[in-house]
């Protein structure tokens, strides 16, 4: 089972930040909480990881709760080509461990 | 760099009939893994190859699922006989070692649809 909970849907105006909230009340502190997104008809593609410290990359950044309980997604500028599902995951950095999905947020970015 | 390249991209089969899916891997990726999407959820990953050993199996449904991954690149998986709950996007995915999750590159997947 998925231990991270995500709403299942929201909205955001092109141009402006995305914010993805995600809980992870359960994460112990090896665990890592990693962003993946799939676009339609696409595969699932890497977006950015973290364990306790703020990240971030040329896609996004990552915002951790000091009690790493949540985390927030942020997509700076949206743009239309941002349309998608957004998986929020929490896993150990470690060996074999599998990647478990979960429902996701289905992010639309509004002209 | 080529992507994980992924045949057929859609099939529809009848209940009962067979089906098989190709998968070829990015160059020089030793782990393989292969995934069902069904409507409306995440991906569930079904099989993970290093090289050409299975890693993981546990949710394989083994008696009528197999795969195989022959010389460690190429890799095929089976449904013999399909369900009606079979009906799911299959994914393939590789990553140059089997432990960093940011290094998994998925394929477009194959639709399969089951009559």
């Amino acid at each position: 089972d998925a231990k991270t909970t995500q709403p299942t849907s929201m909205d955001c105006a092109e141009g402006r930040a995305a914010n993805l909230p995600c809980n992870h009340s359960t994460i112990s502190g090896n665990e890592y909480v990693y962003w993946y997104r799939q676009i339609h008809s696409q595969g699932p593609q890497y977006i950015i990881h973290g364990l306790k410290n703020n990240e971030t990359n040329e896609m996004a950044s990552l915002i951790i709760t000091e009690d790493r309980k949540s985390s927030t997604l942020i997509l700076p500028h949206a743009t239309l080509r941002d349309t998608a599902v957004y998986y929020c995951i929490v896993r150990g950095n470690f060996g074999n461990e599998k990647l478990t999905f979960g429902t996701g947020t289905r992010l639309t970015i509004i002209p | 760099e080529a992507g994980v390249a992924q045949s057929p991209r859609y099939k529809i089969i009848e209940k009962r009939q067979s089906v098989a899916f190709w998968c070829n891997p990015i160059s020089g990726h030793a782990t393989l893994y292969w995934y069902q999407q069904i409507l409306g959820q995440g991906p569930k990953l079904l099989i993970q190859f290093q090289n050409n050993g299975v890693v993981d199996d546990s949710q394989l449904p083994k008696d009528r699922f197999s795969a195989e991954r022959l010389k460690g690149v190429d890799s095929t998986l089976k449904i013999q006989p399909a369900k009606l709950e079979d009906s799911a996007v299959y994914l393939c995915a590789s990553s140059p070692t089997g432990g960093r999750v940011e290094t998994q590159y998925f394929g477009p997947g194959t639709r399969l649809l089951v009559l």
